[in-house]
């Protein structure tokens, strides 16, 4: 019963690099997100999906990009690292919209 | 535009102390209203939900929660806290029907709890 799993869990990027962080989920939800959480900032949404092909952003998209080729699966993107995007990330996915949404462990990203 | 607002960034209490926690929200249309917990290091888990039944809602833990549309507001009650409820709690709103992100849900900035032994 895994739910929502994310890799790494840890991750030091240079300035510059790439990376895409994994998310899977095994509950069959169609809606998937993706959010970063910055000290005393909460939770700020930077793409979401409702289904396998169909994806949009949040409210902190840029310098990220997010593909969806089937429902279990919702990578995060980083092409070009920024010190500014060293924060946790969360996946998160849901059964329908406006309904619970069941997190990942997360992924602590530093950019140095 | 939806919006958050949990009044406290740190409350510190004593164990057996009483809890409450203030959420507000503002969106004049008919909302789902949550309550995530997060204990540290680890990810945010659902404590409680409201979905337009009772507007005193139970969760887990001994915690509850209390609707009151008038107030737009949704705060969070526990009437003696433990150390093991030492977290980081968020208020999330989904707005029904508001277009955009859609089954997005804005978060609040968090409150931290603290509880001594």
């Amino acid at each position: 019963n895994a739910g929502v799993t994310q890799t790494p869990k840890f991750r030091i990027l240079k300035i510059g690099q790439s990376m895409t962080l994994q998310c899977t989920q095994d509950m069959n939800h169609n809606y998937m997100y993706w959010y970063r959480q910055d000290p005393g900032m909460g939770l700020k949404l930077i793409y979401y999906s409702v289904g396998a092909g169909i994806t949009d952003k949040g409210e902190v998209p840029n310098g990220y990009n997010v593909s969806r080729s089937t429902t279990e699966d919702f990578p995060l993107r980083l092409e070009l690292a920024a010190p500014s995007q060293t924060s946790v990330y969360f996946c998160a996915s849901s059964a329908v919209s406006n309904t619970e949404a069941f997190f990942g462990q997360g992924t602590r990203l530093t950019v140095v | 535009a939806q919006s958050v607002s949990q009044h406290n960034h740190h409350v510190i209490l004593s164990e057996a102390a009483s809890l409450e926690l203030g959420c507000n929200y503002s969106y004049g249309g008919t909302v789902n209203l949550f309550w995530y917990v997060q204990y540290p290091g680890q990810h945010l888990q659902l404590l409680l939900k409201y979905f337009s039944e009772d507007p005193l809602v139970k969760g887990i833990k001994g915690f509850e929660a209390e609707f009151i549309k008038s107030k737009f507001s949704f705060n969070l009650r526990k009437p003696s806290v433990q150390w093991s409820d030492t977290a980081e709690y968020f208020c999330a709103v989904n707005a029904r029907g508001y277009g955009g992100s859609q089954g997005n849900l804005i978060f609040g900035k968090g409150t931290k709890l603290s509880v001594k032994p």
